[in-house]
């Protein structure tokens, strides 16, 4: 079955020290791979997508196929981080669905 | 200004009844979905549609039904056999194709009375 996991429910860092969201999953074939962040009262949007290899906000994704893992990652947490963060693979044959992870809140404190 | 509405923002419903809530997007995407966020549960696909006149059910479609007969709008309807409804419900919409990431609609939140 096709699964998506995120083991950490809260991750809870002081500013300026590095962070790293952890995603797992598990599919047959290589997915397409997303991160979404939902800030407090905003819309969820996307962060970043694995295809286009870029860095929002200084965070950075890197796939690593043997561990079938997407950690979400950031050298230097600041306070806007807080949020909460969803991981979101799409099987290549499923057309653009996405399965969501169970979420992480991170909370940066000062 | 383009985007994806949802309304209403909350909603009521009383036991037994059916409820509409309404998902309208001028981006002109073809792909449309639902989705339903439970605290601790991320979110869970509900229907979804690539082309009008046509959608899938997803995950946890059972209780709810969709149409999608025009490209702007996606309604779902919360019918009184879905057992557990209270919920914030999230609509999203994107270009069809993998690889294309989701614009999402700011929610309802839908309880029952």
């Amino acid at each position: 079955a096709q699964r998506v996991t995120q083991p950490e429910k809260l991750l809870s860092v002081f500013k300026g020290a590095p962070v790293e969201l952890k995603c797992n999953y598990s599919y047959s074939g290589s997915p397409e791979l997303f991160w979404y962040v939902q800030y407090s009262r905003q819309r969820l949007q996307l962060l970043l997508r694995h295809i286009s290899r870029e860095s929002i906000k200084g965070f950075t994704a890197d796939l690593n196929k043997g561990e079938t893992s997407f950690h979400l990652k950031k050298p230097f947490a600041q306070e806007e981080d807080s949020a909460m963060y969803y991981c979101a693979p799409s099987p290549i044959r499923a057309g653009n669905m996405l399965t969501f992870g169970g979420g992480t809140r991170l909370m940066v404190k000062p | 200004d383009g985007g994806i509405t949802q309304s209403p923002k909350y909603l009521f419903r009383k036991e037994g009844q059916n409820v509409t809530l309404s998902c309208e997007q001028n981006l002109n995407h073809d792909a449309m979905y639902w989705y339903r966020q439970d605290p601790g549960q991320g979110l869970r696909l509900i229907y979804y549609s690539q082309i009008v006149n046509d959608f899938q059910k997803g995950d946890i479609a059972e209780g709810y039904s969709v149409s999608r007969e025009k490209k702007e709008s996606f309604p779902l309807t919360v019918t009184s056999a879905q057992k557990n409804p209270t919920a914030f419900y999230l609509c999203a919409s994107s270009i069809a194709g993998t690889g294309y990431g989701y614009t999402f609609g700011s929610g309802t939140r839908l309880t029952v009375v």
